[in-house]
């Protein structure tokens, strides 16, 4: 039960726009759902993460939603800007591991 | 900078080698979290430590061991090594001894090259 699924995996906006990245995963025990921020050659760093007993979480641009009925979460970016550029990962935490999705690399255009 | 340090930065290696990778967590957390991250597979669970022992394994190779020490640094070793096993290793580590709810503060990584 530790498959973890994200798509896109390559994801392109405008400056100023939102983007939005899901997740899936299969293990119905799963209660934690971080989302890692990965730039160019530095290491991953948590930007936001959500419970399950807690359906949406929101800091400033950025927000998680979480549907454990249907299994899947979102990280959405408002007003996008050319700083957010990077990889970003979403994982699943069940009990003491944690496994992440592919990633998705998130070109936002000036 | 988050606190956790790895060494070697850079790693180059031949098939069949063995090589040791280490980690020294922040000040103060007791877990330590072993990935691999390749350039198809994204971040890969290996296996965490919490307080010198073993608390939970992922998708760790046999060829692949881990340890803690006393002092809470972590060494992961990797033997006979193939060409699949280049890759970006990162060791991370949290206060808790599980990982729900704490946040895993990564280290820089080590890039292991096998030639």
């Amino acid at each position: 039960g530790e498959n973890v699924e994200q798509h896109p995996s390559t994801l392109s906006v405008q400056e100023g726009d939102s983007a939005v990245i899901k997740c899936t995963y299969s293990d119905s025990a799963s209660n934690y759902f971080p989302w890692y921020k990965q730039e160019l050659g530095k290491r991953p760093q948590l930007i936001i993460d959500i419970r399950s007993n807690v359906g949406e979480k929101k800091d400033q641009r950025i927000a998680v939603t979480l549907n454990k009925t249907a299994k899947h979460f979102s990280l959405h970016i408002t007003e996008t800007q050319p700083e957010d550029s990077a990889v970003y990962f979403c994982a699943q935490g069940t009990g003491n591991q944690f496994y992440f999705g592919t990633g998705t690399s998130l070109t936002v255009i000036p | 900078d988050s606190g956790v340090t790895q060494t070697p930065k850079h790693l180059i290696t031949a098939t069949g080698q063995r090589v040791t990778l280490r980690c020294s967590p922040r000040s103060g957390d007791l877990s330590v979290y072993w990935y691999q991250q390749s350039l198809d597979q994204g971040l890969q669970f290996l296996i965490q430590y919490y307080n010198g022992e073993e608390r939970a394994k992922g998708n760790i190779l046999e060829r692949f061991s881990a340890q803690q020490f006393p002092d809470l640094h972590s060494e992961l070793n990797l033997s006979s090594l193939e060409l699949g096993d280049s890759a970006l290793y990162f060791c991370a580590s949290s206060f808790s001894r599980t990982s729900l709810y704490n946040e895993q503060f990564f280290g820089p990584g080590t890039r292991l090259t096998v030639l």
